[in-house]
């Protein structure tokens, strides 16, 4: 059982715009930054976005992070088959003293 | 260009030792919280620690009491070991540079680099 929660999968048809939520609570999401991997079959997991919504050098701003008290939302706009791959939330819980993440959510490309 | 790579010897018997490496390579090894995550077959991601630079640690309260992550900085490497290991421990093991600042009232945790992650399975 993940601290963060996300819907298991979501899809859409290549060029639509897709939205993965993570919920989490006060100890986490509502008051520390969140941040977003895509981890590609077989491969590690890598960041897409810090701090809410900032993209590391390198990651297309088709890939944009929001965050509302104790949710946050990564979307993925103009997708691509190249796209399809598990997109995991991450943050810092202030009560457990832990990193935390959310179980993940499969994107599938139509 | 920092690089991050897993080291470890195989397969763990049950109730024995797991321990990994992780070498890193191209930068410096200064001012990060240097971490271990895994992944057990087809599941999430599960944070298990960190080791910082000045060598504090940092672990997940589920697996607290049979974890220890240190750093060897002469060698730029730091490792995992986790005792008592059962099939539950079988994963994949990455190693990662971790972000970890209090600002604001607020705090941000990111892992912003990535080894390649080593299978570790757990069996008799």
């Amino acid at each position: 059982q993940s601290v963060l929660t996300q819907p298991p999968s979501v899809s859409a048809a290549p060029g639509q715009k897709v939205s993965i939520s993570c919920s989490g609570s006060s100890s986490n999401l509502e008051n520390n930054y969140v941040s977003w991997y895509q981890q590609l079959p077989g491969t590690a997991p890598k960041l897409l976005i810090y701090e809410n919504n900032k993209r590391p050098s390198g990651i297309p701003d088709r890939f944009s992070g929001s965050k509302s008290g104790t949710s946050a939302t990564l979307g993925i706009t103009g997708l691509q088959t190249g796209d399809e791959a598990d997109y995991y939330c991450g943050t810092w819980d202030s009560s457990l003293d832990s990193g935390v993440f959310g179980g993940g959510t499969k994107v599938t490309v139509l | 260009q920092v690089q991050l790579q897993e080291s470890g010897p195989g397969p763990v018997r049950p109730s024995g030792t797991l321990s990994l490496t992780c070498t890193v390579s191209g930068g410096s090894f200064s001012r990060s919280h240097w971490s271990w995550i895994r992944q057990p077959p087809g599941k999430g991601l599960e944070w298990i620690g960190y080791v910082y630079t000045t060598g504090g640690t940092n672990y997940n309260p589920s697996l607290k009491s049979r974890v220890t992550i240190s750093m060897d900085t002469p060698k730029n490497q730091f490792s995992l070991t986790l005792s008592s290991v059962t099939a539950a421990d079988t994963a994949v093991y990455f190693c990662a540079r971790g972000q970890l600042k209090w600002t604001s009232g607020h705090y941000y945790y990111y892992m912003d680099v990535w080894g390649r992650g080593t299978a570790v399975t757990v069996s008799s």
